[in-house]
Order: structure tokens, then sequence, then C-alpha cells
């Protein structure tokens, strides 16, 4: 069964850093893209990025280059979104998902999501 | 980047009702369109890839259509357990935007 499983939620304070983890189950960790998607409460989903394990190549979306970064490990099957200095409006609820095809394509499998709260 | 614009943002509708949802993007992404379900509280769900692909499992009562730019979501008979925030995605160019999304509320 593949499952994504994401760390625990987190509460932080302005200008600390932080990394949540995405561990992958059940399939070939290196083989499919991993991608972060945001969703500030009560908002939509705005995608961040995505990491092909297999060879770490990595994407951004334009909104979030240069403020976090997309990381994995692959001898534990585990994506990482990190963070090094946080602000207010970080605050969010962040989904890790998998996905396919030559630079991504639907977003299959899910993780439960990490919600993130940063404030003083 | 790709701006995918959804209409309506909300929708209000009864027990057996046909839904649809649009979904336009502001340049061609030829097939590269998902159709997503978010229930409160939850990870979104792929319901339908590449415009019109439903995934295994999902009940024939939903459907994707369209080419281009312009995408259609539909639930033909709608059931209780719709009860949703729906969301397109294309993934023809990176970043892979996402539409506002379209609250589904019962009559």
């Amino acid at each position: 069964e593949v499952q994504l499983v994401q760390s625990g939620a987190e509460v932080k304070k302005p200008g600390e850093s932080l990394k949540i983890s995405c561990k992958g189950s059940g399939y070939s960790f290196t083989s499919y893209w991993i991608g972060w998607v945001r969703q500030i409460p009560g908002k939509g989903l705005d995608w961040m990025g995505i990491i092909y394990p297999g060879d770490s190549d990595t994407r951004y979306s334009p909104s979030f280059q240069g403020q976090v970064t997309i990381s994995a490990d692959n001898s534990i099957n585990t994506a990482y979104l990190q963070w090094s200095t946080l602000e207010a409006s970080d605050s969010a609820m962040f989904y890790c998902a998998r996905s396919t095809g030559s630079s991504g394509s639907y977003y299959d499998y899910w993780g439960q999501g990490t919600l993130v709260t940063v404030s003083s | 980047d790709i701006q995918m614009t959804q209409s309506p943002s909300s929708l209000s509708a009864s027990v057996g009702d046909r839904v649809t949802i649009t979904c336009q993007a502001s340049q061609g992404i030829s097939k590269y369109l998902n159709w997503y379900q978010q229930i409160p509280g939850k990870p979104p769900k792929l319901l339908i890839s590449d415009v019109s692909n439903l995934k295994t499992g999902v009940p024939s009562r939903f459907s994707g259509s369209g080419s281009g730019t312009y995408f259609t979501f539909t639930i033909s008979s709608l059931q209780p357990e719709d009860i949703a925030t729906y969301y397109c995605q294309q993934y023809d160019n990176i970043p892979h935007s996402f539409g506002q999304g379209t609250k589904l509320e019962i009559k």
C-alpha cells in the first residue's frame, strides 16, 4: 500500500528555522516525484515545488523560490520542506504528494498534512 | 505562470442534481488537467487525471471533458457525500497551478 506519512504539527516563532518531512512507503521512492502544496486555513491550494528523489532534480514555483528548500534523503525514503527564517505568513497546512511523469503530472497519493503555526 | 480560473467559486445544489464546474486556463494546456476533491480537514483526493481519466474507485457519476484552455467537471447526480471543495490543476508548465476552488454545498 502506497503511503506518505508527514511529520507532526509545529509551533514556531518568527525567525526560527524549520524542516518538515514526508516519508514514502509501498512504492519505489526514487521513481516518483514528490511535490509540496501549501494551504492557508480557509483558502485554496498553492503549488510550491517538486523533487525527483532519483536524481534530486528540483523545481520551484517562482512564488516560493528562495523562500523554501525542498530536498530528499533516499536512504530513508523521505522528502523535506524547510525554511531558514520563518515568518508569521508561513503559517499554513503543508501537504506532500506523489507524482509521476517527466516533470510531474497528476498527484495520486497525498500525505495527511503538517500544520505549521508561526507566532510570537 | 499559467492562471487557472474556476467557476463558480461556490455552488448550492440539491441531491440528484447535475452539477458542472468550469476551469479556464490562461493559455493552452493540451490535456494536462486534473481534478481533485477536498473534504474539510482532509488532504485533496485525485478524481480525474488528463482531463477525463477517472481514477480507480471513483464513482462513475464524476466526469471531465475539454481541451486547450476550457475544461468542465460534472457530477451527473449529486450525492450527499459529494459535499466538498473541488479544484482543477494544470501540469503543462511549472508551477503546476491550481484553480481557486469551487465549494459545493447541498441546498
